[in-house]
């Protein structure tokens, strides 16, 4: 069974910084590429990360990039999101979630963490 | 890719019918996904490529559609349909997700 466990989230200050985790299980995780998708309160999805399966290469959405770092360890099954100089407006559920081999739309999801910026 | 879901609501009655439509800015041929989400619930994926539905997902959930036009119909409504749905399109990068329509019980 493929489980994608998100942690790390929680009550930042703006300009403070987190570290997200997304333990994987059930599948062999380095041959997926995976993403981060956010979706802030009462709002869509909308995804601000995304790395192929060796991490090789990532992407950032515009209103991400320069604060956020996606990576991963493929030897511990793990996603990581760095996420730096937070804003309100960075205020989600952040979900992570896996990519199936040929395509870039997600088969599974986590069940979210929820990040809050506030002072 | 500017992804645009009608409508932004839509109600209806258990047991109807219901059809969601999404709208692509150019055409994204037939890689087009619909996610279901259920209140506190990360999203589940319910269609891809347009038209062929995710392991599990009960027959009633259908997908049509090519190019910028795509549409989700769901046939005779249960009670655990009335949640958002959004579509997400998966042939241009960045990928993008469209805005969501919410099915509530008219």
């Amino acid at each position: 069974e493929v489980q994608l466990v998100e942690s790390g989230g929680g009550l930042v200050q703006p300009g403070g910084s987190l570290r997200l985790s997304c333990a994987a299980s059930g599948f062999t995780f380095s041959n997926y590429g995976m993403s981060w998708v956010r979706q802030a309160p009462g709002k869509g999805l909308e995804r601000v990360s995304g790395i192929t399966d060796s991490g090789g290469s990532t992407y950032y959405a515009d209103s991400v990039k320069g604060r956020f770092t996606i990576s991963r360890d493929n030897s511990k099954n793990t996603l990581y999101l760095q996420i730096n100089s937070l804003r309100a407006e960075d205020t989600a559920v952040y979900y992570c979630a896996k990519r199936v081999a040929t395509a870039a739309y997600f088969d599974f999801w986590g069940q979210g963490v929820l990040v809050t910026v506030s002072s | 890719v500017v992804m645009t879901q009608s409508p932004a609501t839509l109600s209806v009655s258990p047991g109807e019918g219901a059809t969601l439509s999404c709208r692509a800015s150019q055409s994204v041929s037939s890689n087009l996904a619909w996610y279901q989400q259920k209140p506190g619930q990360a999203p589940r994926l319910l269609i891809y490529g347009s038209s062929t539905r995710a392991t599990d997902i009960p027959a009633r959930f259908s997908g049509s559609g090519s190019g910028t036009e795509f549409t989700l119909t769901i046939s005779s409504l249960q009670s655990e349909d009335f949640v958002v749905y959004y579509c997400q399109q998966y042939n241009n990068w960045p990928l993008s997700f469209g805005g969501g329509t919410k099915v509530e019980i008219k």
